[in-house]
Formats: C-alpha cells, structure tokens, sequence
C-alpha cells in the first residue's frame, strides 16, 4: 500500500525550531517531486514546498522562503522540512504529498498531517 | 502571482441535487486546475487533475470542465458522503508556483 507518514510536529515557542519528517513506503519514491503543504486552523490550504527527484530543483513559497529548508533522502525513502525562525503564523496542520502530472503540480497521495503549533 | 477565485464559500443542498463549484483564475492557465475534497480531520483526496479529468476510483458523479481562467466543478447527484470542504489548485510552471482557492463548504 502506498503511504506517507508525517512525524515531528509539536508546541515549540516563537523563533524556535523544528524539523519535520515523512516516511513513505509502497511506492518508487525516487521517482517522484514531493511537496509540503499546510494548513491553519480553520483555514484553507497553502503549498509551503517543493522538492524534485534528485534535490536539483526546490522551491519555497514566499512567506516561509529563507527560514523553511526541505531536503530529502531517497536512501530512506523520506521528506524533510526544517523550519527555523518560526512565527504564530506557522502554526497549521503540515501534509507531505507526492507530486504527478506531466508538468507537475498535482498531489496524488498524502500523509495524514502533523500539527505544529507556535505558541509562547 | 495567480489568484484564484473560487465561490461560493458554502453552499447547503439536499441529496440527489446537483452542485456546481466555480473557480476563477487571474490569469490564463491553460487546464493546469484540479480539484480536492477535504473532510474534517483528514487530507485532501484528489478527485479531479487536468481540469476535467477523473482520478482513478472517483465516483463518475463528480466532474470538472474548464480551461483558461474560468472552471467549474460539478457534483451530478450530490449523496450524504460528499459533504465536505471542496478546493480548487493551479500549477504555473514559470517559475512553479500552486495556488489553492479559498474552499467551498458543502453541506446537506
């Protein structure tokens, strides 16, 4: 069966750190771009980040760009996404997802979630 | 950036009506528009990719048509397992970036 496990999320204080993790399995991961993307609260959804194959391409959306860093490691089958300098506006649900389509952007498969939650 | 514009925000029908999503995007692009349902506490389910294009084991009631800046999303008969948080997404490629629309509650 093809799954993505998220883990990582938690309550960690304005300006923290934390560093988020899927695992995925059922699937040549090697093969796919993957993303993440976030929700708040109540809110809609937001791409936070993309990364492709081979790590050669990677893109970050505007309001996490230079304090987000995702890498991947396709020995293990498994997404990061480090997120420093965090901010109350972080706080959300993050998925992990896994990108098709011939040019991309389509999200197929997703993890379940992890919550982090920026709070003092 | 595109924005997209997608209404209603919620929309309340009985089952067996038919429902009708729009999504408008600020710029033209092409058929790079899918569709997600979203029930509380879970992730999204793609059910639509390409604008109008059903993902495998998606009940035909749903569909999608569209192309350039103006989409719609269509629910043929709607039953009580729908109801949920409908989104639209766009992909632009140059440089890559995905916007999703605002979301539209169903209820019954």
């Amino acid at each position: 069966e093809e799954q993505l496990v998220e883990s990582g999320g938690g309550l960690v204080k304005p300006g923290g750190s934390l560093r988020l993790s899927c695992a995925t399995s059922g699937f040549p991961f090697s093969s796919y771009s993957m993303n993440w993307v976030r929700q708040a609260p109540g809110k809609g959804l937001e791409w936070v980040s993309s990364i492709s194959t081979t790590s050669t391409y990677i893109y970050y959306a505007d309001s996490v760009k230079g304090r987000f860093t995702v890498s991947r490691d396709n020995a293990k089958n498994s997404v990061f996404l480090q997120m420093n300098s965090l901010r109350d506006e972080d706080t959300a649900v993050y998925y992990c997802a896994r990108e098709v389509g011939i040019v991309g952007g389509t999200y197929d498969l997703w993890g379940q979630g992890t919550l982090v939650t920026v709070s003092s | 950036d595109i924005q997209m514009t997608q209404s209603p925000s919620s929309l309340s029908a009985s089952v067996g009506d038919r429902v009708t999503i729009t999504c408008q995007a600020s710029h033209d692009i092409t058929n790079y528009l899918n569709w997600y349902q979203q029930k509380p506490g879970k992730a999204p389910k793609l059910l639509i990719y390409d604008a109008s294009h059903l993902e495998t084991g998606v009940p035909s009631r749903f569909s999608g048509s569209g192309s350039g800046t103006d989409f719609t999303f269509t629910i043929s008969s709607l039953q009580p397992e729908d109801i949920a948080t409908y989104y639209c997404q766009q992909f632009d490629n140059l440089p890559p970036t995905v916007t999703f629309g605002g979301g539209t509650k169903v209820e019954i």
